[in-house]
């Protein structure tokens, strides 16, 4: 069975410019979180979609937003990008509540400089 | 709010010691709380969960309502034990978000 999946691996922007994450969750799952994690600064908690409704959020400006689609595969994206903005960012996917076993992809890597 | 707090960023110990990796927490409501590790080129994976009350690779953890705490053990350390370790903590009944504390890198020596 595939794993949570994400896409690009790696990806480089200038500042102000923006970024789209994707994610595929495992096959079952409804709820897809995603996460940055920041140099030192652990994992920081972004979005929580389920059933294509956002369910969740981190104290993150609005320029970061997202959305689920009816297959739940998501997608992140960041707008006005600052050079902040550079870490990895996990998608992770659970049946229906984040008290399920979480599951998580290895990251799309975003650098901006 | 939630919060969760591991003070050790860095733990190194012995093949063969004990070794206990430190969680506390911060939440009004009624807990539930993981161990998530990262081993070396490998994903974030679920340990272990409170509510289990399970042994995985040796180690346990308990919660303790009253300390607030929920840190992992194991009696002795091996060195395939080395990786990142993360406590979380979401809210029973589902429509929490699960926070992470900032992770502990153990390191086992031989």
């Amino acid at each position: 069975e595939a794993g949570v999946t994400q896409s690009p691996t790696h990806l480089i922007k200038t500042r102000g410019q923006q970024a789209t994450l994707r994610c595929s969750p495992i096959s079952g799952h409804t709820s897809v979180y995603w996460y940055q994690q920041a140099l030192g600064l652990g994992l920081q908690f972004l979005l929580w979609y389920d059933e294509g409704e956002e369910r969740n959020r981190g104290n993150f400006p609005p320029r970061f937003s997202g959305r689920q689609f009816p297959n739940y595969s998501s997608e992140l994206n960041v707008n006005a990008l600052e050079l902040e903005d550079s870490a990895l960012y996990l998608c992770a996917s659970s049946l229906r509540y984040p008290g399920n076993t979480i599951y998580f992809g290895e990251g799309s890597w975003l650098t901006v400089v | 709010a939630q919060r969760v707090t591991q003070p050790e960023k860095l733990l190194s110990v012995f093949k063969g010691a004990p070794v206990e990796l430190k969680c506390n927490y911060s939440y009004s409501g009624s807990p539930e709380l993981f161990w998530y590790v990262q081993y070396s080129r490998q994903r974030l994976q679920l340990l272990l969960r409170h509510i289990s009350r399970e042994s995985i690779k040796g180690f346990t953890a308990d919660l303790n309502k009253g300390e607030t705490s929920f840190h992992l053990k194991k009696p002795f350390a091996q060195e395939e034990d080395s990786a990142m370790y993360y406590c979380a903590l979401t809210g029973q009944g589902g429509s929490e978000k699960l926070v992470f504390g900032k992770g502990t890198k153990l390191t086992v020596n031989p």
